[in-house]
């Protein structure tokens, strides 16, 4: 079976420093990747998606980058975290070229931005 | 402009009981409709996915609806648990447009007392 794995699960770090998130995929190849970010009160915010190794694409212009470097693995980084960065993290997978593919969650990082 | 709008905000209710959650969307054009459960601090988890010409979907206990006419859907929670205490999320796909065509509500906040 699939399963997705996002590290670490809380992290409070400085304004200014860097932020490495990553998620990696178990079971499943070549799968859609995802990172969207959650504010309370609002509808999930999609800021990356990839669809294979070294291809990410960007929905909102922000500090934000992301990286897929293996085919199960999805990295979010920043080189310095603003405040407006904090938020609820969440990585997803879903099946390619399945229009009706959910998307399967991590269970996500709460990011504190101090 | 695509919004998904969620009704009520929020809800208590007693164990035992039934309750509706509603969903307005003006996303167009429309490709299907989901239905997410989240736990607090935990990644959504799929419950329902439903196309244009699908009127009704269940999943246990919950039951999904679609009037593609109006434009609305509900999720019925039939003999409600502790555990369905979670934001239930409702989630539009456009029918075109890349990745970001999933369009989130902000949710509704369910908690089950007993």
């Amino acid at each position: 079976s699939q399963t997705i794995h996002q590290w670490p699960a809380t992290l409070v770090q400085p304004v200014g420093s860097p932020l490495s998130l990553e998620c990696t995929v178990e079971g499943t190849s070549n799968p859609n990747l995802y990172w969207y970010r959650q504010a309370a009160g609002r509808g999930l915010q999609l800021l990356f998606y990839s669809v294979g190794i070294g291809q990410i694409s960007s929905e909102v212009p922000q500090n934000l980058s992301a990286s897929r470097p293996q085919d199960r693995q999805f990295i979010l980084s920043s080189k310095k975290l603003l405040l407006s960065d904090s938020g609820f993290y969440l990585c997803a997978w879903s099946v390619p070229w399945r229009e009706l593919s959910p998307l399967h969650f991590g269970n996500g990082t709460r990011l504190t931005v101090t | 402009k695509n919004q998904v709008e969620q009704s009520p905000q929020s809800l208590i209710i007693l164990e035992g009981k039934n309750c509706t959650l509603q969903c307005n969307y003006t996303v167009s054009p429309f490709s299907n409709l989901r239905w997410y459960k989240q736990d607090t601090g935990r990644g959504p988890v799929s419950l329902t996915i439903m196309t244009f010409s699908e009127n009704t979907k269940s999943n246990g206990r919950y039951t999904a609806t679609l009037d593609a006419d109006t434009k609305q859907s509900s999720l019925h929670i039939t003999a409600s648990q502790l555990s369905d205490s979670a934001s239930y999320i409702c989630v539009v796909s456009r029918g075109q447009g890349g990745y970001n065509k999933l369009i989130f509500g902000a949710g509704t906040r369910l908690a089950v007392h007993p």
